[in-house]
């Protein structure tokens, strides 16, 4: 099985809290993904890292930010949090080789009330 | 960018019956085809893969085909099974440009008792 974590699993908070998502893999990988997904529709890929203090904005704009400090941790943050953040947040992990299975979290469901 | 398209967005099959779900790709440098699963609450998992030097591959009931003509690949479960039911979804990757590593938008496999 994966060794990618994702802590909380769930997480219900107030409007404009300052809110972590944490994601830990142990597999040495370097490239690292953190999607959106609405339950059972597209995965959105919003932030991705080559390495340690690599970090890209993907396909669909956030108002997330990610670090890259360690090849182990990438954490997503949103400064402040609004109802239009509810979702599922999917982190994923890859080799640096190309063309390779990607593993993947169980998830975090946010939900800003 | 990769565009990718995959259909239909929606399958329902008799338990017993074949499923084929198509992924239609525009990079012609494409060399990985992957899908991956997701069931309910879970983050998408890899249930088989090709490379480009390879037309078909199989394991067990899953079979993967690929058509670099013209650009797609597609998933084949034969003798379908409840535990079949889930969220597929195929992602080619190219390795240039973002690097983002990128998904079909799912099909949705729905197996009827």
């Amino acid at each position: 099985e994966a060794d990618i974590y994702q802590t909380p699993r769930y997480l219900v908070i107030g409007t404009g809290k300052k809110i972590t998502l944490e994601c830990s893999q142990t597999m040495g990988h370097d490239k690292m993904y953190w999607y959106q997904q609405d339950p059972g529709m597209e995965l959105h890929l919003i932030h991705y890292s080559y390495g340690v203090n690599s970090t890209e904005k993907g396909d669909l704009s956030s108002e997330s930010t990610v670090s890259r400090i360690r090849t182990e941790h990438f954490p997503l943050t949103l400064e402040s949090a609004r109802p239009s953040h509810t979702s599922q947040y999917l982190c994923a992990s890859s080799p640096s080789r190309e063309g390779t299975k990607a593993f993947f979290g169980q998830g975090t469901r946010l939900t800003v009330v | 960018g990769e565009n990718v398209e995959q259909h239909p967005s929606t399958l329902s099959v008799q338990e017993g019956d074949s499923a084929v779900i198509k992924c239609t790709y525009s990079d012609s440098a494409s060399n990985y085809f992957p899908w991956y699963k997701q069931e309910l609450g879970k983050g998408p998992q890899l249930i088989i893969d090709i490379r480009s030097n390879v037309g078909e591959k199989k394991d067990q009931r899953i079979a993967v085909t690929l058509n670099k003509t013209a650009k797609h690949f597609s998933l084949h479960i034969t003798e379908t099974q409840p535990e079949d039911s889930a969220v597929y979804f195929c992602a080619p990757f190219s390795g240039g440009g973002a690097d983002g590593l990128t998904f079909g938008k799912g099909t949705h496999l729905i197996i009827q008792p």
